[in-house]
């Protein structure tokens, strides 16, 4: 079946302007990650959701990041006002339930200018 | 809170020969899981192989395989007959019941020669 897919695959931005990621899980999965992947900082976790329940925001940089996930499937991570710093790979994962094992879409390179 | 360490910034192995990529970790929690996941140029993660931590029994998939040692903290990953597709970061990760996120390590790069 089909995996994570994310879109778009590559972006550049000005600094200030804002910035929506895209992710599609697999189809029947419950639970969705999204994870940044930077030089510096390595991979952190950044929100997860868990089918109807509260999303685990615990790993959102700033106020500037938020992210939804609709009818329990495609999830957007927005960034407000991005700045250099934002620049990274931003990585969507979904998994069947929690803890199972997360499949990883090939994830979207932000470039902040 | 949980940490993840691999010592080894990069690896070298020659082709169809074994290489080990070491992790350590650090949990609180007795219900967890641990994985490896490989990460060529391209960038998609791709998931090589899971242990449950209440299992004794060390996983294996086909030339991969785990040397789990509970007591230790220690979670190291075998690549047997080493391919030259092998060649990627490897990262180590740990995923907790109550946390469920993935904290991972730094990863290790692995160069397979001829």
């Amino acid at each position: 079946g089909a995996g994570v897919s994310q879109s778009p695959s590559n972006k550049v931005t000005e600094k200030g302007k804002d910035v929506e990621l895209r992710c599609d899980p697999i189809s029947g999965h419950t639970a969705l990650y999204w994870y940044r992947q930077s030089l510096g900082q390595g991979l952190e976790f950044l929100i997860y959701f868990q089918g109807n329940s509260a999303p685990d925001k615990s790993g959102l940089p700033s106020d500037r990041f938020s992210a939804e996930r609709t009818g329990g499937s495609v999830s957007t991570l927005t960034i407000q006002r991005t700045q250099q710093e934002d620049s990274a790979v931003y990585l969507c994962a979904s998994s069947l339930f929690m803890g199972y094992e997360q499949y990883f879409g090939p994830g979207t390179r932000l470039t902040v200018t | 809170a949980q940490t993840v360490t691999q010592s080894q910034p990069e690896m070298s192995v020659q082709e169809a020969e074994t290489v080990t990529l070491s992790c350590t970790y650090d949990t609180s929690e007795s219900d967890y899981y641990l994985f490896w996941y490989k990460q060529p140029p391209s960038r998609q993660m791709i998931l090589v192989i899971r242990q449950e931590a209440y299992k004794q029994q060390n996983a294996t998939e086909n030339r991969f395989s785990v040397n789990f040692q509970k007591a230790a903290k220690s979670f190291s990953l075998k690549i047997s007959d080493s391919q030259l597709g092998d060649a990627a970061m490897y990262f180590c990760a740990l995923n907790t019941g109550t946390a469920s996120k993935l904290t991972f390590g730094t990863g290790t790069r692995l160069q397979v020669t001829l």
